[in-house]
């Protein structure tokens, strides 16, 4: 089965400064990956995916994310911290169990962002 | 368009009663997914289901918990009876076809069971 590891529960950064957040799955096939951010009090938004292709990904709000196979990370960049970018970020994996139409997203514990003006 | 709309937002009440969570996905979406998310065990997928019908319900944690999408615009989710470790915030989320890893997330029902 597969499982993802977020090694970072909170993480404190000051407004401006550079952000990685780290993701480790275990998953014995190519994995599809996601960053979801969550807000207080909000549900759970996209901010980027991979699938296949190029191993540095886009998404939103300026975040950016690197699979990297031999290192089984895929970890979440922003080069510049803004304060509304605290939140909490989860990683997630998706795969198809057994085959056919059976799919699961597997979402890590999360990791909690406060950013110090 | 309208996102994932969930209700109540908050519910409160007292263990053995039955509790029925609402969701309406969004609009022409395929998938519709079940998630509780607590302090302990984080983020975990209850069910789901591809055009009304569900596929996996192998993460609802027992009989006590049943689903149901009678109409590609509307589910529910119904604890009966209640009990105090059910306390958590529930999650539905929807995923056009095709896109399935795609999930737009409702803001979540905060369940409180006393």
């Amino acid at each position: 089965a597969q499982s993802v590891t977020q090694p970072d529960i909170h993480i404190t950064v000051s407004e401006g400064a550079s952000l990685e957040l780290r993701c480790n799955y275990s998953y014995g096939a190519t994995p599809y990956l996601f960053w979801y951010v969550q807000s207080p009090g909000q549900g759970l938004q996209l901010l980027l995916k991979y699938f296949s292709g190029d191993t540095l990904v886009q998404g939103i709000k300026g975040f950016e994310a690197e699979f990297k196979r031999s290192q089984s990370s895929f970890n979440l960049r922003k080069p510049s911290v803004h304060w509304s970018d605290a939140a909490e970020y989860f990683c997630a994996v998706g795969a198809h169990l057994g085959g056919g139409s059976n799919y699961k997203l597997t979402f890590g514990k999360g990791t909690l962002l406060t950013v110090n003006p | 368009d309208a996102g994932v709309i969930q209700s109540p937002r908050h519910e409160v009440t007292e263990m053995g009663q039955e509790v029925t969570l609402r969701c309406k996905p969004i609009s022409g979406h395929d998938y519709l997914f079940w998630y509780r998310q607590t302090m302990m065990r984080g983020l975990e997928l209850l069910i789901y289901f591809n055009n009304n019908v569900p596929i996996d319900d192998s993460g609802m944690p027992e009989d006590r918990f049943s689903a149901k999408m009678p109409n590609a615009s509307f589910s529910t989710l119904k604890i009966q009876p209640s009990e105090p470790r059910d306390s958590a915030v529930y999650f539905c989320a929807s995923s056009p076809r095709g896109r399935l890893y795609e999930q737009y997330f409702g803001p979540g029902t905060r369940l409180t069971v006393t």
